[in-house]
């Protein structure tokens, strides 16, 4: 169980182009879904938190409107990265959580590169 | 914030050795998890363990929350066990910290 799926797993777009990275909970329903960004060989860095029905917070330092989020039910998140350039070229994983203190399972995570 | 730093950063063994990771944290939790992070970036849930001892197969977890530390024990190393060991913590605010991980390698 609580199995977390992203697609696409691997994206290569020009630059000025906007790119949308599905997560879905599937076998759970999800209250909350987190979206995070991993630099080479570094550690996870929490982007927003999205909650089913809701707008999504972001953390300090995150451009809401370069990262649209919009979690449209409680098995599906989606994370857009508008106008994508080469500096927005990371590895860009959701998890998803029942409720916060039960723990969070993550997806497979999508590598984004802007040419 | 709470401050989330585990040790050692990087660590190489022989297949066949036993290790410990160690997770230490500045405040209060309402959760910690331990996860590996595979080759190909898959995060894998190891333990789910706010406090006390859980053990699967080769893997066990203590996590003493008095103390503000946990421990993550992988004895019998393999070669499939390598790749980057994450712990996270859910602090009183509901934030999700992690720690820079620990980057393993087992040699064969």
């Amino acid at each position: 169980g609580a199995v977390v799926s992203q697609h696409p797993s691997r994206v290569i777009c020009k630059s000025g182009t906007s790119v949308k990275i599905e997560c879905r909970s599937l076998d759970f329903q999800a209250t909350t879904m987190f979206w995070y960004r991993q630099f080479p060989k570094k550690s996870l860095m929490l982007m927003a938190t999205s909650n089913e029905g809701s707008k999504a917070t972001y953390e300090q330092g995150v451009e809401k409107d370069k990262f649209l989020i919009n979690h449209a039910s409680l098995t599906l998140s989606t994370l857009t990265v508008t106008s994508a350039h080469p500096e927005d070229s990371s590895f860009y994983i959701c998890s998803a959580s029942v409720h916060l203190a039960g723990g969070q399972f993550f997806g497979p995570g999508t590598r984004l590169t802007v040419l | 914030g709470i401050q989330v730093e585990q040790s050692p950063p990087d660590l190489i063994l022989q297949e066949g050795a036993n290790s410990t990771l160690r997770c230490n944290f500045s405040d209060s939790v309402n959760n910690l998890q331990w996860f590996h992070q595979n080759p190909w970036g898959q995060l894998i849930n190891l333990f789910y363990i706010p406090s006390g001892t859980k053990q699967n197969g080769r893997l066990s977890a203590t996590t003493v929350a008095t103390e503000r530390y946990s421990l993550l024990y992988i004895s019998s190393s393999q070669t499939t066990d390598s790749g980057v060991y994450f712990c996270a913590v859910l602090n009183r605010d509901d934030k999700i910290i992690f720690g820079k991980g620990t980057r393993l390698h087992i040699l064969p």
